[in-house]
């Protein structure tokens, strides 16, 4: 069974820093999808980030990136010159083809003024 | 703008009560999911529908169960509700079952005493 592990439960950083969030993963499949989502205090979960298996370049969003080494199965998240607005709750999650999504367990992180 | 709402963000019952969790989207989409979040835990699924009055079982579907009698609705119901199902609860619609982005309700915190 895929399983996803995010080894950090919590983390402080102080605004304008770069985080890295990161996350280990275990499958056999060749063809899946990663994820991160972001949950803010008390507002909806959204993606923030997605990654095709096949896809050796490493995906980027405005100041959101990650560093997949599909080898190691490991998808780490880093937010450069971080704000305030990203303190939230961050889940990892893995998809194969065709089923559906599994989350690690979250990792909270605070952006400190 | 894609939307999924939940009909409560916060409920207390009482044990032994019947409970009734009610998702609503409006995006046409296919697959509605029903997750707990739980500290340390991360999202657990419980239920999911790939179609009106379709229904699967999650990782967690003791002492639940589900209704999808229109597409854009999908319930969760605790039959009778034990303090150990105190939890915040996520709804959540995708297009497609193996699509990879899910659109997520705000969540409802259930307490149960």
């Amino acid at each position: 069974a895929q399983t996803v592990t995010q080894s950090q439960p919590e983390m402080s950083v102080q605004e304008a820093e770069t985080v890295t969030l990161s996350c280990t993963y275990d499958t056999s499949e060749n063809n899946y999808y990663l994820f991160w989502y972001k949950q803010p205090p008390s507002r909806q979960m959204i993606l923030v980030i997605r990654q095709e298996a096949y896809k050796q370049q490493n995906a980027t969003e405005n100041r959101f990136s990650v560093n997949f080494q599909k080898a190691a199965k490991s998808f780490s998240l880093k937010i450069s010159d971080s704000q305030l607005g990203d303190t939230a709750m961050y889940f990892c999650a893995f998809m194969r083809e065709g089923d559906k999504i599994i989350f690690g367990k979250g990792t909270r992180l605070h952006i400190l003024p | 703008d894609v939307k999924v709402t939940q009909s409560s963000r916060y409920l207390v019952k009482r044990t032994g009560e019947k409970v009734f969790l009610e998702c609503v989207q409006d995006m046409d989409h296919e697959n509605m999911f029903w997750y707990r979040q739980d500290p340390g835990l991360g999202l657990r699924l419980i239920y999911f529908s790939y179609d009106v009055k379709m229904k699967e079982k999650g990782d967690i579907p003791e002492g639940y169960s589900v209704s999808r009698e229109k597409k854009e609705r999908f319930s969760l119901i605790l039959e009778s509700a034990s303090t150990n199902q105190t939890s915040m609860y996520l709804c959540a619609s995708s297009l497609i079952l193996s699509s990879y982005e899910q659109y997520f309700g705000p969540g409802t915190r259930l307490t149960v005493t």
